[in-house]
């Protein structure tokens, strides 16, 4: 089965620009999407379509894909940012999640 | 703008079947601009996606939990459902309904929009 890898953990100072990596078998041919989760909240799409941003997603959220990797960059994080962030991409007739990075704002 | 509220049982027994209904407002869910999808969090853990269902009936489900898992959809009352057997302390998790938008014929592949999240419990 198809898995979605990222690092558990990323840190960043405020204001520093945070990258979190998510690595499976030829993402790069898929869509990957990103969403950000705070605790006791729902998640909440922030990047979709590998670069897109929905409506009300702020300018500091990109992504990007290619190869084996798609990465979310937070440029200018905030402490609001902080939370944890899960990457995902539809493999065939399948959904894969991966496994969540907690991103903490220090 | 889609909204979806989960509702069902807080408490299942191992064993028996897990019941959850979607319900959706601002939206239709007889549209062909949307699939409607289960995910599941356990506590502290990652998510988990449950399967989905399209307009047409048609469906797809977690190769992990098909066996298990029905999803289907009741058009006269806009909502959705999910039915997970034999279910086991495992189980135990939010459950979350979830939508995908179609955009100019074109699947977004992602999750838009989410319920706020139904605790399940599975205890005997």
């Amino acid at each position: 089965s198809y898995e979605l890898t990222q690092p558990p953990s990323v840190s960043v100072s405020p204001g520093q620009t945070a990258s979190i990596t998510c690595s499976g078998d030829t993402l790069g041919d898929k869509y990957a999407c990103w969403y950000q989760q705070k605790p006791g909240q729902s998640p909440v799409l922030v990047i979709y379509q590998d670069i897109k941003r929905p409506s009300g997603i702020p300018e500091r959220f990109s992504g990007s894909n290619s190869g084996n990797t798609a990465t979310l960059t937070i440029s200018g994080t905030q402490a609001m940012d902080e939370a944890d962030y899960y990457c995902q991409a539809w493999d065939s007739s399948s959904v894969v999640f991966g496994g969540g990075t907690k991103l903490t704002v220090l | 703008q889609v909204q979806l509220q989960e509702s069902g049982p807080g408490l299942v027994k191992p064993s028996q079947t897990l019941s959850l209904i979607c319900t959706v407002s601002g939206g239709s869910i007889s549209s062909d601009s949307y699939y409607w999808s289960w995910i599941r969090q356990p506590a502290g853990k990652g998510l988990e996606w449950i399967g989905r269902i399209y307009t047409s009936g048609s469906t797809n489900y977690n190769p992990s939990l098909k066996s298990r898992v029905t999803i289907s959809v009741d058009t006269s009352k806009n909502q959705f459902s999910l039915k997970l057997s034999s279910v086991t302390a495992a189980d135990t998790a939010v459950y979350y309904c979830a939508s995908t938008t179609m955009v100019r014929g074109v699947i977004t592949k992602s999750f838009d929009y989410w319920g706020q999240g139904t605790l399940v419990n599975v205890s005997s």
